[in-house]
């Protein structure tokens, strides 16, 4: 069975400050890929990353960047200078194995940027 | 490319009523798949399809049927629907046969059964 944790229900900060939203995840299975997808107000799912279990490497995308550890089984999301459109719920999700039996996402969390 | 598309956006059922959520796509993809989204829940898998003619259950199919006879389309069937199924239903599909790769979603119909 696979799990993915994402401990944080809720965040506030307030704009320009940076935030971190961690994911944690469980699986038995050497392959495997993570994923993280924003939901913003309007409700449609936007994805933003995808990334293999054999590519450690950190990305980083303008103001967002991503930190895979595989030794912490973490993929955690940082929002460099935040600002109100990132308001929105981050989902972390995984995939593993065959891959065909969908992406286990976790809870999400729900991001709040005040002006 | 209208990417994939999901029709109604909004229905109200009553107990025991019958319907079929639509999706379609236009990007040749393989893999189709249906999520619900409950709050608090994140997203969880109720069906999929690895191509035309190939279905699966994913981890919460009771009470819902698909088909696949076209790579297009992949529609959601709610046999006979229950309060239990009020929720917020996303299809989504992908270039990767496997289901690895990114999946993209569609806007969501958003379902409510008294």
């Amino acid at each position: 069975a696979q799990k993915v944790t994402q401990a944080q229900t809720e965040i506030s900060v307030v704009e320009k400050e940076d935030v971190t939203l961690d994911c944690v995840y469980e699986t038995r299975d050497t392959t495997y890929y993570l994923f993280w997808y924003k939901q913003p107000p309007s409700g449609e799912l936007v994805f933003l990353i995808r990334r293999n279990s054999f590519d450690e490497q950190n990305e980083i995308s303008g103001r967002y960047s991503w930190n895979f550890q595989k030794s912490t089984s973490s993929f955690n999301f940082t929002i460099t200078a935040s600002q109100v459109v990132d308001s929105a719920v981050y989902f972390c999700a995984l995939t593993s194995g065959g891959g065909a039996d969908g992406l286990t996402f976790g809870k999400g969390t729900h991001l709040i940027i005040q002006p | 490319n209208a990417g994939v598309t999901q029709t109604p956006k909004f229905q109200v059922l009553k107990t025991g009523q019958s319907m079929t959520l639509q999706c379609a796509q236009d990007m040749n993809h393989e893999y189709m798949s249906w999520y619900r989204q409950d709050p608090g829940m994140g997203l969880r898998l109720i069906h999929y399809s690895v191509g035309a003619g190939i279905t699966d259950q994913g981890e919460v199919p009771n009470g819902y049927n698909v088909s696949r006879s076209t790579t297009e389309d992949f529609p959601l069937r709610l046999l006979s629907a229950a309060p239990s199924q009020t929720s917020v239903y996303f299809c989504a599909s992908s270039y990767w046969r496997s289901g690895r790769g990114e999946q993209y979603f569609g806007p969501g119909t958003r379902l409510t059964v008294t």
